[in-house]
């Protein structure tokens, strides 16, 4: 089955701690996207990367750091400078390019703060 | 300005009946538009996108779009109480990879 990956579903951070999250995908996509979502609000950029070894920050990246080693993973690493971590965490790919092409999520990654 | 705006409703609407959805957005270099829907607790999954001006159908849906008014909206016909959910507008730009999301549209559909 082709898609997105994302785990754990639900991970607990404490204070202080650094956490990742994992997005996979095997849809041969080349371009993938880290999205926050608090209650009630929309998707919120954090990084998105168009090809292999190299990504962009989003609109809210501070707190967050990412690495694109390989196509099929972004994983998302949620470091102990960002305050407020409690959101929905979405993963996102889609094949890139210039015009027709579509985006298509995982299913979630739920960080709670211990 | 927000890049998307959509009211955050919530709609309700009667089982049977035509639930309309509604999406500006800012930027006039935006070229394609996206009409994903989200269960409470789930991810979004796309409904349907729409690039030329005009109507676009897929089933029960239709997706408009005017680019002079800089307005898009999604048309659910026969909506059914699984159509409950809320309901996110997505834009992109021409030749750049980032994606705009509206806060979602809230719908109701009541047997």
């Amino acid at each position: 089955d082709g898609g997105i990956t994302q785990s754990p579903k639900y991970l607990f951070r404490k204070e202080g701690q650094n956490v990742t999250l994992s997005c996979e995908q095997n849809l041969n996509h080349d371009a993938m996207y880290w999205y926050r979502q608090d209650p009630g609000q929309g998707l919120r950029l954090i990084y998105y990367s168009q090809i292999v070894n190299d990504f962009q920050k989003g609109d809210i990246a501070e707190g967050y750091s990412v690495s694109r080693e390989k196509k099929e993973s972004f994983p998302l690493t949620v470091t102990s400078a960002q305050k407020n971590p409690t959101a929905f965490y979405l993963c996102a790919s889609s094949i890139g390019g210039p015009r027709e092409e579509t985006q298509y999520f995982g299913p979630g990654t739920r960080l709670l703060v211990l | 300005q927000k890049e998307v705006e959509q009211n955050s409703g919530p709609l309700s609407v009667p089982e049977g009946a035509i639930a309309s959805l509604n999406c500006t957005y800012s930027d006039r270099g935006s070229q394609s538009f996206f009409w994903y829907r989200q269960y409470s607790g789930k991810s979004p999954e796309l409904i349907m996108f729409i690039y030329s001006n005009g109507d676009k159908e897929d089933g029960r849906f239709t997706a408009q779009l005017n680019k002079a008014s800089q307005y898009v909206s999604l048309l659910i016909r026969d909506s059914q109480p699984s159509d409950s959910a809320t309901y996110l507008c997505a834009v992109r730009r021409y030749n750049f990879n980032k994606f705009y999301f509206g806060s979602g549209t809230k719908l109701n559909v009541k047997p």
